[in-house]
């Protein structure tokens, strides 16, 4: 079956960096994109943007365009999203969402930025 | 970027009554394919957002014929014909005709 497997919890100091992991499953990874979607603690979805995982070109959303590098190891139908100089604002789980319906998402990873 | 505009915040039902969601976009969903791409999301508590409905009416083959979707342009609507207890969470609107994708706020639904 299709599945999207994250990462584990991160907890980071503000100005870190840190790199998340997507594993894809079930499916041929090139065939669909992979989205980012961050959630804030209890608060609703904002989305981050997207990787072509055929051409490894990543689309960013103009929040997202400073501190946030998509990208991909396709031998390993992963997508990585790294985080650099880590804002407390940062602070969310983070979810990978395959295609451009959404139509699988993992898990999320809760990434907690604190001094 | 679209702003989703959805209502209501919230909603307490009793198993078995029905469901409606609003859905507006700040502007038309229509896509130069013909298609609208208006979909819908559960969130479950402590879960990831699951997926509902695509292009405002076609149901994912998991989904129970109880939900429905329905609008056009700017407006649309989900309904749960009768609320059954795994249908409490959030559920969220999305748009994917513009960049950026964007999101409804969400509704709150809660079992009575």
């Amino acid at each position: 079956q299709i599945q999207l497997v994250q990462s584990g919890p991160e907890l980071k100091k503000p100005g870190e960096s840190l790199k998340i992991s997507c594993k894809a499953s079930g499916y041929t990874f090139t065939d669909y994109a992979m989205q980012w979607v961050k959630q804030a603690p209890g608060k609703g979805l904002q989305y981050m943007g997207w990787i072509n995982t055929q051409t490894g070109k990543p689309t960013y959303a103009d929040d997202f365009k400073e501190r946030f590098v998509f990208s991909l190891e396709t031998s390993a139908s992963t997508a990585y999203l790294q985080i650099n100089n880590l804002k407390n604002e940062d602070t969310a789980t983070y979810f990978c969402a395959r295609g451009h319906t959404l139509g699988y998402w993992g898990q999320g990873v809760m990434v907690t930025v604190s001094s | 970027d679209v702003v989703m505009t959805q209502t209501p915040v919230s909603l307490s039902l009793a198993i078995g009554q029905p469901a409606s969601i609003s859905c507006k976009s700040s502007q038309s969903l229509l896509g130069t394919s013909g298609k609208t791409f208006l979909n819908w999301i559960l969130q479950r508590p402590g879960q990831s957002p699951k997926r509902l409905i695509y292009q405002v009416s076609k149901l994912y083959s998991e989904v129970p014929d109880r939900f429905s979707g329905s609008g056009s342009e700017t407006e649309f609507t989900l309904k749960i014909s009768r609320v059954e207890a795994e249908d409490l969470g959030v559920y969220y609107c999305w748009q994917g005709t513009h960049f950026p994708f964007t999101f409804g706020s969400g509704t709150k639904l809660e079992i009575k």
